[in-house]
């Protein structure tokens, strides 16, 4: 079946300007987590949607960040305000129910480069 | 201290030699742990996941776990160019949802 699927691949924007990150999960998986990647670094956790219930937020850096998740859908990751400290690869995953002991499938990513 | 720690290598093997990647972490309620490995400019997949003390073993591949001393390894036997990646450590605290990943080690694989 499909995998998770995120637009844009790649993002190219000017300091200043705000920017959305789509992210399509696996059908049927109920959680959703968002990954800044830096590079050469390690999955840095943004942001958590399980259900219906309230979104964990601890992860975002800064209240230029917000995410949405409609319809326990699809999800946007918008950052307001771009910093050139925000250019990163941005991850999204999914799991089939947000346990402890679940798999996350991760999307190609989405290359964000602030200039 | 950071909450998942890794030596970030890079780790050097000849082929068919036995890779040992190592992983602690700091949450003594921690739960759940799990291997990914990514390839340059691709997404972390997983390969392994332990929930268990001891040993667990999959193909080539054998995680093994000592929650005693918050310590979580990858043994990767036979290895082969292919293998050559970044392997990242993740570990779900005892809140469950939340998972903090190392940063990684990369694993060069000579043939």
């Amino acid at each position: 079946g499909a995998g998770v699927s995120q637009s844009p691949s790649n993002k190219v924007t000017e300091k200043g300007k705000d920017v959305e990150l789509r992210c399509d999960p696996i059908s049927g998986h109920t959680a959703l987590y968002w990954y800044r990647q830096s590079l050469g670094q390690g999955l840095e956790f943004l942001i958590y949607f399980q259900g219906n219930s309230a979104p964990d937020k601890s992860g975002l850096p800064s209240d230029r960040f917000s995410a949405e998740r409609t319809g326990g859908s699809v999800s946007t990751l918008t950052i307001q305000r771009t910093q050139q400290e925000d250019s990163a690869v941005y991850l999204c995953a999914s799991s089939p129910s947000g346990g402890p002991y679940d798999t996350q499938y991760f999307g190609p990513g989405t290359r964000l480069t602030v200039l | 201290q950071k909450e998942v720690e890794q030596n970030s290598g890079p780790l050097s093997v000849p082929e068919g030699a036995i890779a040992s990647l190592n992983c602690t972490y700091s949450d003594r309620g921690s739960q759940s742990f799990f291997w990914y490995r990514q390839y340059s400019g691709k997404s972390p997949e997983l390969i392994m996941f332990i929930y268990s003390n001891g040993d667990k073993e999959d193909g080539r591949f054998t995680a093994q776990l000592n929650k005693a001393s918050q310590y979580v390894s990858l043994l990767i036997r036979d290895s082969q160019p292919s293998d050559s990646a970044t392997y990242l450590c993740a570990v779900n605290g005892a809140g469950g949802f939340k998972t903090i990943f190392g940063a990684g080690t990369r694993l060069f694989v000579k043939a």
